[in-house]
């Protein structure tokens, strides 16, 4: 059983399309991590959420952290082809306050934009 | 180029032999992560290592180990492989037990 649940696991969309991914759990999470992974190479960290209904934007990606910690989101604006890729959440299994220590990751998103 | 660096980039080998892959963090990380990434079970944490101890662990099998060097790089060994050991075995580091992790390029593994 996965502590964080990703949706959803495949995404096939058009190029300028707007997607939404999702990342659920039943626990709390002192933060929040979003990684993009290309194939070949290890996951690259994109933005960590600490606060309860933060929003943080990175140029087309806005991402959310529910109020109760509990959840998150990923929204990207005007998809491209570089956008393609594994999108994973992860939240630290340390109790306290830590960001980061030991992570557990969400199966994943599998994002492909098509030109 | 995240500054981790691993070796080798992929490794075949057959049931019930052992392996060892190796791990050079970011210069002047002292923390170093595995991970294994297989279809079925996702990106999964195995074990965290600072300098030079062992900090926290994750669901790594009696039938693997791990160790950091004084140089501060990293040795995952896996014994009596089985088919199901096949993943992508990723290594982690960051300069304290709780900063940022930068993850390395992995080390694909395939038990034939």
């Amino acid at each position: 059983t996965q502590l964080l649940e990703q949706s959803p696991q495949f995404l096939s969309i058009q190029e300028g399309e707007n997607l939404t991914v999702y990342c659920n759990s039943s626990s709390v999470f002192s933060s929040l991590q979003w990684y993009r992974q290309e194939p070949g190479e290890g996951p690259v960290l994109l933005v960590t959420v600490v606060t309860g209904g933060e929003v943080k934007k990175l140029k087309r990606l806005t991402f959310q952290f529910g109020d109760a910690r509990k959840d998150s989101s990923l929204h990207i604006t005007a998809a491209q082809t570089g956008d393609t890729g594994l999108y994973l959440c992860a939240g630290p299994l340390n109790a306290g306050g830590t960001s980061y220590g030991k992570l557990t990751f969400g199966q994943g998103t599998i994002l492909t934009v098509h030109p | 180029d995240s500054g981790v660096t691993q070796t080798p980039k992929h490794l075949i080998t057959a049931t019930g032999q052992r392996v060892t892959l190796r791990c050079s963090p970011r210069s002047g990380d002292l923390s170093v992560y595995w991970y294994q990434q297989s279809l079925d079970q996702g990106l999964q944490f195995l074990i965290q290592y600072y300098n030079g101890e062992e900090r926290a662990k994750g669901n790594i099998l009696e039938r693997f180990s791990a160790q950091q060097f004084p140089d501060l790089h990293s040795e995952l060994n896996l014994s009596s492989l089985e088919l199901g050991d096949s993943a992508l075995y990723f290594c982690a580091s960051s300069a304290s037990p709780w900063g940022e992790q930068f993850f390395g390029p992995g080390t694909r593994l395939t038990v034939l």
